[in-house]
């Protein structure tokens, strides 16, 4: 298997401007979860879906924030407008296993570095 | 508030063992996750402790106390590749959901 699979891998934007990072699951995990990682917050749960299903998006700072799984293989986490502050590495993990459940191992994507000039 | 301490730094020699703490202040604990890190890496599952006690996993171990809030990590034969960030995560069950939240991780550094 391929791993979860994140693009853009960088990017590089203006504040005001539309971002928009996308996330492939392994096949066959029924769950998926968005982070951001900072030096100064670490790492964050941001929201979390089962079966293409938002569980709990409590960890969405702000309205700007907003995630979509529209099918079993593929979500997306779009931030509009973005701000200087929103620069992190946005990690994207799935599991076959429910967070509720027991030894929740979860597989990690490698990442998309986001600045926001 | 939920708090989660972890020491920020630790150095260690090659072939010896260092224990990593996490020290946790929390309410509804329903687990406790361990992973690792390698710089500009992606974290990776170390283990998982619900339960009092030890799990063993290879060179990795964790241990877990409850009453005590505590838990830690203790990498035996360490070996240059173990120089890492290791991150302790509490699952917490609150008002009929899960939480995951993660300590600042304590970045590893195996020396020759």
């Amino acid at each position: 298997d391929a791993g979860v699979i994140q693009s853009p891998r960088h990017e590089v934007t203006e504040m005001g401007q539309e971002v928009t990072l996308r996330c492939k699951p392994i096949s066959g995990h029924d769950y998926l979860f968005w982070y951001r990682q900072t030096m100064m917050r670490g790492l964050e749960l941001l929201i979390y879906f089962n079966n293409n299903v938002p569980i709990d998006d409590s960890g969405m700072p702000e309205d700007r924030f907003s995630a979509k799984m529209p099918n079993a293989s593929f979500s997306t986490l779009k931030i509009q407008p973005s701000e200087p502050r929103d620069s992190a590495v946005y990690f994207c993990a799935s599991s076959s296993v429910p967070l509720a459940g027991g030894a929740n191992e979860q597989f990690f994507g490698p990442g998309t570095r986001l600045t926001v000039l | 508030g939920q708090n989660i301490d972890q020491p920020t730094e630790m150095t260690a020699t090659e072939g010896a063992i260092v224990q990593i703490n996490c020290t946790y202040q929390t309410s509804g604990f329903n687990g406790l996750f361990w992973y690792q890190q390698h710089a500009g890496e992606a974290p990776t599952f170390l283990s998982y402790n619900v339960l009092d006690g030890l799990e063993e996993k290879g060179r990795f171990s964790s241990f877990l106390s409850r009453s005590k809030g505590y838990s830690y990590l203790l990498l035996k034969e360490l070996q240059m590749k173990d120089s890492a960030s290791y991150l302790c995560a509490v699952r917490l069950l609150m008002d009929s959901s899960y939480k995951l939240i993660f300590g600042s991780g304590t970045r590893l550094l195996v020396r020759p």
